[in-house]
C-alpha cells in the first residue's frame, strides 16, 4: 500500500548533536510538511514544502532545517539538539490535485534529546 | 497567521453517550476543516472534513457542524464506544493553493468508559 514512512522511529541523542529525521513516500503526493507534537500543544508546524524547489517556514522553525531531495523525500534536520527539542515528530503529505485536502501522516519518529 | 482553539482539553462520557468537541478559528480566509483522531501510540487519522459551503456532514455515528459567522466548528460522536476513546484534533485552513497548510488545535483526550 502506499504510504509516508518516517526514520528512525526511536531516537536518542545527546545535547549538540546534529541529527537527521527522514520521510519518504510512495503516495505521489507533491505536498510534504513536518510537525512537531508535545503533550497539551497539539501538532505545531516547522517546515512545509509544495514541491521540490519550494520550501517554507512553518510556526517554529528555529532550530530546524529541511531539505527535499525528490518529490518523495523530505528530511528535517537538527542543527545543534537541544533538549527542548524532545517531542514526537510527524511528517505528513498532502495532495494538490486530490478533494478532500486531508494530509496523509507518517508513523511518527520519538526523539529524545539527553 | 491562523489560530485554532479546541475545547475540551478532556472529555469522559459513558459509553452510548454522545460527544461534542468544539473549535474556533481566527482567519476568515480558513474554509477547510478536517478532523482527526489519534489512538495511543499512533499516527494521527482523518475522520471527517467540511468545507465552508456546506453547514453539516455526517458519517454514520459522527457528524461536523461549521458555522462560519461565529468561526466555529463541532464535532459530534453520538453512541460512543469504547473503541472511539482517543485524541481528537480540529484543524483549518485555506483550501488551495499556496496558502493551504494546516494549523491544529491542541487536541482532546476523549475517554469513552465502558
Amino acid at each position: 500500500d502506499a504510504d509516508v514512512t518516517q526514520t528512525p522511529r526511536n531516537r536518542i541523542t545527546k545535547t549538540g548533536k546534529r541529527i537527521m529525521l527522514e520521510c519518504s513516500q510512495t503516495k505521489g503526493h507533491d505536498r510534504m510538511y513536518w510537525y512537531r507534537q508535545d503533550p497539551g500543544l497539539g501538532l505545531r508546524l516547522i517546515y512545509y514544502s509544495f514541491d521540490v524547489k519550494d520550501i517554507n517556514k512553518g510556526e517554529i522553525s528555529d532550530g530546524y532545517s529541511v531539505s527535499r531531495q525528490a518529490q518523495a523525500k523530505f528530511s528535517l534536520s537538527l542543527e545543534s539538539a537541544i533538549p527542548n527539542q524532545t517531542a514526537l515528530y510527524f511528517c505528513a503529505t498532502s495532495d494538490t490535485r486530490a478533494s478532500p485536502y486531508g494530509y496523509t501522516f507518517g508513523s511518527g519518529t520519538r526523539l529524545t534529546v539527553v | 497567521g491562523e489560530n485554532v482553539e479546541q475545547h475540551p482539553s478532556t472529555l469522559s462520557v459513558q459509553e452510548g453517550d454522545s460527544a461534542v468537541i468544539k473549535c474556533t478559528y481566527s482567519d476568515s480566509a480558513s474554509n477547510y476543516f478536517p478532523w482527526y483522531k489519534q489512538e495511543l501510540g499512533k499516527r494521527p487519522q482523518l475522520i471527517i472534513d467540511i468545507r465552508s459551503n456546506v453547514g453539516e456532514k455526517k458519517d454514520q455515528r459522527i457528524a461536523v457542524t461549521l458555522n462560519k459567522t461565529a468561526k466555529h466548528f463541532s464535532l459530534h460522536i453520538t453512541e460512543t464506544q469504547p473503541e472511539d476513546s482517543a485524541v481528537y484534533f480540529c484543524a483549518a485552513s485555506p483550501s488551495g493553493g499556496s496558502n493551504y497548510k494546516l494549523t491544529f488545535g491542541k487536541g482532546t483526550l476523549l475517554t469513552v468508559n465502558p
